[in-house]
């Protein structure tokens, strides 16, 4: 079975410029999650979707980032601009049908974005 | 005060010695708990959940979890040199099953 897939896994921009980070999940993962990771901390979270609805976006700043799902499978994040506080890495992640309430999140390898 | 807490280490054992790493939470209401390891510059790979008091085993991996003492271990027996990564505790919220809390990891080395 195939893992999560991200593109593109290192990004370099110079702050004010726009940028995509694209999230292929587990093949029949309902539920894609978008996390943020800087040096040294855990992943927090910036967003939960679940199929193409965003159920849980508290945490993502809505000034300059933006994220969509459409038809449920792949995701996209934005950021425009970014700045130089955005060099981290994202990762994706995703889970399955989880009747039994235990949600096992499976990342992707991450795209790591530097700033300058 | 922090919702997921872990030594950051570095926790430093011989080859073939027990690792044990410790995480507690402060949320009482948790269910789901989660041990990931990461190596550096890769992204965290789950090893282990654990959603009943107790011991759970998976070949060299032991989790421990005590909610009435809000914490959760995780046992590494026969260490080995690739075993040397972060390894980082997640915690689901009491405000949703489905978001996970994580601390900042412990990073474990493993000496030959």
């Amino acid at each position: 079975e195939a893992g999560v897939v991200q593109s593109p896994r290192y990004k370099i921009i110079e702050k004010k410029q726009p940028v995509a980070f694209w999230c292929n999940p587990i093949s029949g993962h309902n539920t894609l999650y978008w996390y943020l990771q800087n040096l040294g901390q855990g992943p927090e979270l910036l967003i939960r979707y679940e199929n193409e609805e965003a159920v849980d976006d508290s945490q993502l700043p809505k000034d300059r980032f933006s994220a969509e799902r459409l038809k449920g499978v792949d995701s996209t994040l934005k950021i425009q601009p970014a700045e130089l506080g955005d060099s981290a890495v994202y990762l994706c992640a995703s889970s399955g049908d989880d009747r039994a309430g235990y949600n096992e999140q499976f990342f992707g390898p991450g795209t790591r974005l530097t700033v300058l | 005060q922090k919702e997921v807490e872990q030594n950051s280490g570095p926790l430093s054992v011989p080859e073939g010695a027990i690792a044990s790493l410790n995480c507690t939470y402060s949320d009482r209401g948790s269910q789901s708990f989660f041990w990931y390891r990461q190596y550096s510059g890769k992204s965290p790979e789950l090893i282990m959940s654990i959603y009943s008091n107790g011991d759970k085993e998976d070949g060299r991996f032991t989790a421990q979890l005590n909610k009435a003492s809000q914490y959760v271990s995780l046992l590494i027996r026969d260490s080995q040199p690739s075993d040397s990564a972060t390894y980082l505790c997640a915690v689901n919220s009491v405000d949703s099953s489905y978001k996970l809390i994580f601390g900042s990891g412990t990073r474990l080395l493993v000496r030959p």
